[in-house]
Parts: C-alpha cells; sequence; structure tokens
C-alpha cells in the first residue's frame, strides 16, 4: 500500500469555524490531489499540487485553500467552513510517470461534518 | 456537465455470473482510462487501466474494453464474488494527464 496517510479522520465542526486537513505522503511522489467525495457526484477535484509550492485550481475550489511547504505534506483548508462543505474528503498523490502505471494512490478519507 | 458519466447507480448480480459496469465520457481529449474500487470507510483502491491504443485490458478476473468511437468503455468481472460488492469509478485523463475525472460510481451488490 502506498504510504499515505489523513488527519483528522473524522471531524465536526460549526459554520464560521476554520478548518484544516492534513495529507501526508512517504512515497515522495510529486502530486498530490484534494477531493471531495458526495453522494451521485463521485471525486471532484478540490485543488492539486504539482510540486513544492506549486498548487492549481480544481473544478470546485470555492471556500479552499491549500498549501504544501514539503514534498510529504498537503494541507487543505476551509477558511470558514460551510454546511455545504459537509462531505468526505479523500487525499491522493501520483507518481511522475508517463506510461501505464498512471494512476492515484488515494489516502483513507476524512469525513467532515460542518453544523 | 459531467464529462464522465456512469449511468447505472446501482447494480446486482448473483455470485459466480457477470457483472458488467459502463462509462461514458464526452471529451474527445481523453485517452486513458482507468477504474476504481471502493469499500465503505475507505479510499478507493486502483483496478485496472486501458489507454487509448488498445481496446482491451485483462487482468485475471477483471477486463476493461474501449470503444472510443461512441466513447464508452465498460468493466466485466468474471465471476463475480460477493468481495467485489462495493463502489466502482471510473476515471478519464488527456494524454497521460496528471489529472483525472472521476464518474459518479456505481455500487455493485454481488449476492451469495
Amino acid at each position: 500500500d502506498a504510504g499515505i496517510t489523513q488527519s483528522p479522520r473524522h471531524k465536526v465542526t460549526e459554520t464560521g469555524t476554520p478548518v484544516t486537513l492534513r495529507c501526508h505522503q512517504t512515497e515522495n511522489h510529486r502530486y498530490m490531489y484534494w477531493y471531495r467525495q458526495d453522494p451521485g457526484h463521485g471525486l471532484r477535484l478540490i485543488h492539486y499540487s504539482y510540486g513544492v509550492k506549486d498548487t492549481d485550481k480544481g473544478e470546485v475550489s470555492d471556500g479552499y485553500s491549500v498549501s504544501r511547504s514539503k514534498t510529504e505534506d498537503f494541507l487543505l483548508t476551509l477558511e470558514s467552513a460551510t454546511s455545504s462543505q459537509t462531505s468526505v474528503y479523500f487525499c491522493a498523490i501520483k507518481g511522475l510517470t508517463s506510461g501505464a502505471d498512471n494512476e492515484q494512490f488515494f489516502g483513507p478519507g476524512t469525513r467532515l461534518t460542518v453544523l | 456537465d459531467q464529462q464522465v458519466k456512469q449511468n447505472s447507480p446501482s447494480l446486482s448480480v448473483q455470485e459466480g455470473r457477470i457483472s458488467i459496469l459502463n462509462c461514458d465520457y464526452t471529451n474527445s481529449m481523453f485517452d486513458y482510462f482507468l477504474w476504481y474500487k471502493k469499500y465503505p470507510a475507505e479510499g478507493p483502491t486502483f483496478l485496472i487501466s486501458i489507454s487509448s491504443i488498445k481496446d482491451k485490458n485483462e487482468d485475471g478476473r477483471f477486463t476493461v474494453f474501449l470503444n472510443k468511437s461512441a466513447k464508452h468503455l465498460s468493466l466485466h468481472i468474471v465471476p463475480s464474488q460477493p468481495g467485489d460488492s462495493a463502489v466502482y469509478f471510473c476515471a478519464a485523463s488527456a494524454t497521460y494527464g496528471q489529472n483525472f475525472v472521476f464518474g459518479p460510481g456505481t455500487r455493485l451488490s454481488v449476492l451469495p
């Protein structure tokens, strides 16, 4: 299994509070991603990173920011959580490859509830 | 508008029979496709992939078929086992791109 962990695994917070989710990898992979999973929508990309301090927006980036100061850590921040951000959040990592093994490896997920 | 569609939210199959999960895409730039399997309370795990230079890829009980002209791919599981019960996501990328677009998933239930 790819060495990827997420913390916390569960969090309940109130509307308007800031929340930070952490993704940590031990694979030294270049690419890291944050997705949210919601019923009927599958996995939607929030932000991704292609190197230290190099990040870009995904499909559903509004209300989220990210930071990557080290290869192994990718942080997702909700500056002011809203109930619409209640979801399961997955981090994924991927190496730099153009070959057939071009897949992402996912973390175990963080279930976030915003009351 | 979803670029990757899985029009069957759920599918039930008897153990030992074939499971066929379908996926359609709209972006003609997509040329690499993957299937992921997800159990409850776990992250998705990679199952099988196919590039557009092929129309079939096989790995044990799992086979993925790609029909580029129809922008359609399917995952066949033969024989289906109760442990295959999970949500299956189809994903696509362009030119071995670094980002993937995922479909909404199909929940497969294999009945003993």
